[in-house]
């Protein structure tokens, strides 16, 4: 069973552009949740979907916003970026009847912004 | 605010030994708690977890205790083997929270 798949791997922008990751969950989860990485910050939670619906979101600007689609993958769209954006981004699926705890997470997109 | 905190960022021991990873927990609301180990270059890998309503789970080389009077949680690794080198973190969440809340994770290192 493949994991979770996330793409790009890596990427470089520039201070206001936006970007868009995308996360394939393993087969059969339907929670997608998002979770941005800093040395300084750890771990910290953006939003979670399920079945296309944002059922939680964490403390960051309005510039970061997610979406779900019918097969369960997921985008999340950072808009207007700043310096302090650049972080590993994880995205985690859960599988069903978990309730959105045991997370299961890809490798994440590393984003630089320059 | 929340915080899962834990009492050392580093711990270094020897190849063979058993080595014991801290956690301190701030919400006594939670239910659920997880440590993750995360190597480099890779996202966080589940390692196991744990109910409120157990203060013990083995796995396979590994025991998580629960100490919900303290708010305290560890990891014990037995026999650890260069392999184990990594990042660890531990995570809580609460029923309905539909996240998990993370500490700032402790890094293990192997001296041969």
């Amino acid at each position: 069973k493949a994991g979770v798949t996330q793409t790009p791997r890596y990427l470089i922008k520039t201070r206001g552009q936006q970007v868009t990751l995308s996360c394939s969950p393993i087969s059969g989860h339907r929670s997608v949740s998002w979770y941005q990485q800093t040395p300084g910050q750890g771990l910290q939670f953006l939003f979670e979907y399920f079945s296309e619906t944002q059922r939680n979101k964490g403390n960051f600007p309005g510039r970061f916003s997610g979406r779900q689609f019918s097969n369960s993958r997921s985008e999340m769209n950072v808009s207007t970026l700043e310096l302090g954006d650049s972080a590993l981004y994880l995205c985690a699926s859960s599988p069903p009847g978990a309730s959105n705890e045991k997370l299961f997470f890809g490798s994440g997109t590393q984003l630089s912004v320059l | 605010g929340e915080n899962v905190g834990l009492h050392l960022p580093t711990l270094s021991v020897q190849e063979g030994d058993n080595s014991i990873i801290n956690c301190a927990y701030s919400n006594s609301a939670s239910d659920y708690f997880i440590w993750y180990k995360q190597e480099s270059g890779k996202g966080p890998q589940f390692i196991i977890d744990i109910r409120s309503n157990m203060d013990k789970r083995q796995g396979q080389r590994v025991t998580v205790l629960l100490n919900k009077t303290v708010k305290h949680l560890s990891l014990q690794i037995a026999a650890t083997q260069p392999g184990d080198s990594a990042v660890y973190f531990c995570a809580e969440s609460f029923q309905g929270a539909q996240k998990l809340v993370f500490g700032q994770g402790t890094r293990l290192t192997i001296n041969p």
